[in-house]
């Protein structure tokens, strides 16, 4: 079976930073593309970013909302990808989500999410 | 902010046919395919309809997608109470920063 569990969530003050992380089980890590969705209380999803698979470069993409602050790594080896967030701001407030990338020769979707974790920037 | 727009909220009883209407632009639905994600209340998002119109393996047929030009639309026939969720448009988009878009997203509620 498929799964995906995220870690690391937590109360964090703004501009400070926290690691999240993203445990894989049930297919071939390193096969595939990960990305990361977020969800603000209430409101709907926003994309984060994405990190490609080692076969393509292991490249990554962000949104122009977390670009130079947010960073998507991941470690094939333990089946682990990480999302680092740095000078966090309050409206980073949201539940996170990690998915894997499925892709046909002309799409790309999401394919299977995690359960999320919450993070919350406050003072 | 969402360039994907879709209705607030749509509903029908059960066994209805209900349909929810997604809009964008030439440099996203316009040029890449669409994608639908439904999320039931309390849950993560699932994958609904990938590539336009294609089921991924235990969705039912009830549910069926479509695009045209730079919109598309999500089917849902013989409406169930299980159906009951926020449901999402999404495609890559083209412009400066090559973002992947959700749409605003719409509530169904089964009467």
């Amino acid at each position: 079976e498929v799964q995906l569990v995220e870690s690391g969530g937590g109360l964090v003050q703004p501009g400070r930073s926290l690691r999240l992380s993203c445990t894989a089980s049930g297919f071939t890590f390193g096969d595939y593309a990960m990305s990361w969705v977020r969800q603000a209380p209430g409101k709907g999803l926003e994309w984060v970013g994405f990190i490609r698979s080692k076969a393509y470069g292991g490249t990554t993409e962000y949104a122009a909302s977390v670009k130079g602050r947010f960073t998507i790594s991941r470690d094939d080896s333990k089946s682990i990808a990480y999302l680092q967030m740095n000078s966090l701001k309050t409206e980073d407030t949201a539940v996170y989500y990690c998915t894997r990338v499925g892709s046909t020769w002309a799409s790309y979707y999401f394919d299977c999410w995690g359960q999320g974790t919450l993070v919350t920037v406050s003072s | 902010q969402s360039v994907l727009t879709q209705p607030p909220s749509a509903s029908g009883t059960p066994g209805q046919r209900v349909t929810i209407s997604c809009s964008g632009s030439s440099s996203n639905i316009g040029s890449n395919t669409v994608n639908w994600y439904q999320q039931l209340p309390g849950t993560a998002p699932k994958l609904l309809i990938y590539s336009n119109n294609q089921r991924p393996s235990g969705v039912p047929d009830r549910f069926s997608g479509s695009k045209s030009g730079a919109s598309a639309s999500l089917a849902i026939s013989g409406l169930q109470s299980e159906d009951e969720a926020d449901y999402y448009c999404a495609a890559w988009d083209d412009s400066l920063n090559g973002d992947y878009v959700f749409g605003t997203g719409t509530k169904v509620t089964v009467l």
